[in-house]
């Protein structure tokens, strides 16, 4: 099935610093979503794109919904130690199911 | 309002024995998902449920694994017999309706270790 290569696997920061993480699909995708999960927690969501070159923020995260829409970013700006996780990026494949398919997460650890 | 309740959070078993894992989506919500979520990776839809309905399964090792949502509001997932690659995070999720997919309200898991 459709697999989202999603980069980079961790990242180690110190904080105040930015974060940029990234998803790339093999086929263009209708909805991209970008997803944080705390240890012991399922996946909460961040932030929900639907067209092609929507920037949207939350806060201190903005994502874009690629031109080809075949990827995604995600930046974090000026980052804390509670932003320490992992983020997922997620997608709903053009003319494919319903179903969500999930990235394989980037690991962010911020040190203070 | 409360979320999704799942338990138990965690499960031991030996390979071979029978389990079952258990969820109560958040009230009202018509859609009910089961992903299986295997450690370093993102979560995979397992079975989808619209009110008693399966709409997908298509991800589901049916020789192994059941689901079922008979009233349509909790549901219950089981693996048997378990095998050590089912050794993983099973997480429950729901939203209002299918139109509402991104909105997937996600519950803690449960951690099955397969020894």
């Amino acid at each position: 099935g459709q697999q989202l290569n999603q980069s980079p696997q961790s990242m180690f920061i110190q904080e105040g610093e930015d974060v940029s993480m990234n998803c790339t699909s093999s086929s263009i995708f209708n909805t991209w979503l970008w997803y944080k999960q705390d240890p012991g927690e399922g996946p909460v969501l961040l932030i929900a794109l639907y067209k092609a070159g929507e920037l949207t923020s939350n806060g201190r995260l903005t994502a874009q919904f690629g031109i080809t829409r075949k990827d995604s970013f995600l930046n974090i700006s000026a980052s804390i130690p509670s932003d320490v996780g992992i983020y997922f990026c997620a997608g709903r494949e053009q003319g494919g199911s319903e179903k969500l398919v999930f990235g394989k997460g980037t690991k962010l650890t911020v040190n203070p | 309002e409360a979320g999704v309740a799942q338990s138990p959070r965690y499960k031991i078993i030996e390979k071979r024995q029978s389990v079952a894992f258990w969820c109560n989506p958040i009230s009202g919500h018509a859609t009910l998902y089961w992903y299986q979520q295997i450690l370093g990776q993102g979560p995979k839809l397992l079975i989808q449920f619209q009110n008693n309905g399966v709409v997908d399964d298509s991800q589901l090792p049916k020789d192994r694994f059941s689901a079922e949502r008979l009233k349509g509001v909790d549901s219950t997932l089981k693996i048997q017999p378990a095998k050590l690659e089912d050794s993983a995070v099973y997480l429950c999720a729901s939203s209002s309706d299918l139109r509402s997919y991104n909105e997937q309200f996600f519950g803690p898991g449960t951690r099955l270790t397969v020894l």
